[in-house]
């Protein structure tokens, strides 16, 4: 989606922390997530933040929220190799009784050992 | 549990041929969404349903797309007289009511030929 803009790659090396960045454009969203995809697979859920919170933590995840320039970032502490995969950043944009998201182009992340 | 199976997990096909997928959701959810993934890019909305009702559907969903959920529970997308640029990735979602969270299933990959 045009609206929601992802770096494309990022490499770290193993046990280092990785940040993911996200950038939208609509304020109107009321959740925000971040999604991993490994090769071949669908999407799994990682976490998610409301748009009224600065902060989320999830044991090695933290999300962090700055409402006012319409920036998520994605902490992964201690990344390890078993991380690589590509991260999407998704806002819900309210739509009728639909609970539509956006999503980002994808951050592929590459954990060197 | 809130997984969702997906059939089949992959589809070549010719250009012009019928193809259809369809969407088992474990356990009962009453919002379903279909999703299109194109190779380096999200996911995008193609349709949601509400129970068996077909609420929503995006400019994407040409008329050769047609998806129904008949008893409220699996679901079908049918894509008629396929196309090279139909080649994606199809993703089926349910909502978890209880916590708002959107789950994917792994999906279903369409070669068109």
């Amino acid at each position: 989606g045009e609206d929601v803009e992802q770096s494309l790659f990022l490499s770290v090396r193993e046990g280092d922390s990785s940040v993911i960045n996200c950038t939208y454009t609509d304020s109107s969203s009321t959740y925000l997530y971040w999604y991993k995809q490994e090769p071949g697979a669908g999407l799994q859920l990682l976490t998610y933040i409301f748009s009224n919170m600065d902060m989320k933590q999830d044991q090695r995840l933290t999300v962090l929220l700055n409402k006012k320039d319409k920036h998520l970032s994605l902490r992964i502490a201690d990344t390890q190799t078993g991380d690589s995969a590509i991260y999407f950043c998704a806002r819900e944009i309210p739509s009728g009784s639909a609970r539509q998201l956006t999503f980002g182009s994808g951050t592929q992340l590459t954990v060197l050992p | 549990d809130t997984g969702v199976s997906q059939d089949p997990r992959h589809k070549i096909t010719k250009r012009g041929q019928n193809v259809t997928f369809r969407c088992d959701p474990i356990s009962e959810h009453n919002r379903l969404y279909w999703y299109r993934q194109t190779l380096g890019q999200g996911p995008e909305f193609l349709t949601y349903f509400q129970n068996e009702a077909q609420l929503e559907k995006s400019r994407l969903l040409s008329d050769r797309f047609s998806a129904e959920r008949p008893k409220g529970s699996f679901s079908t997308l049918e894509i008629q007289r396929t196309e090279q640029g139909d080649s994606a990735m199809y993703l089926c979602a349910v909502l978890r009511s209880n916590t708002g969270e959107l789950f994917f299933g792994e999906g279903s990959r369409l070669t068109v030929l």
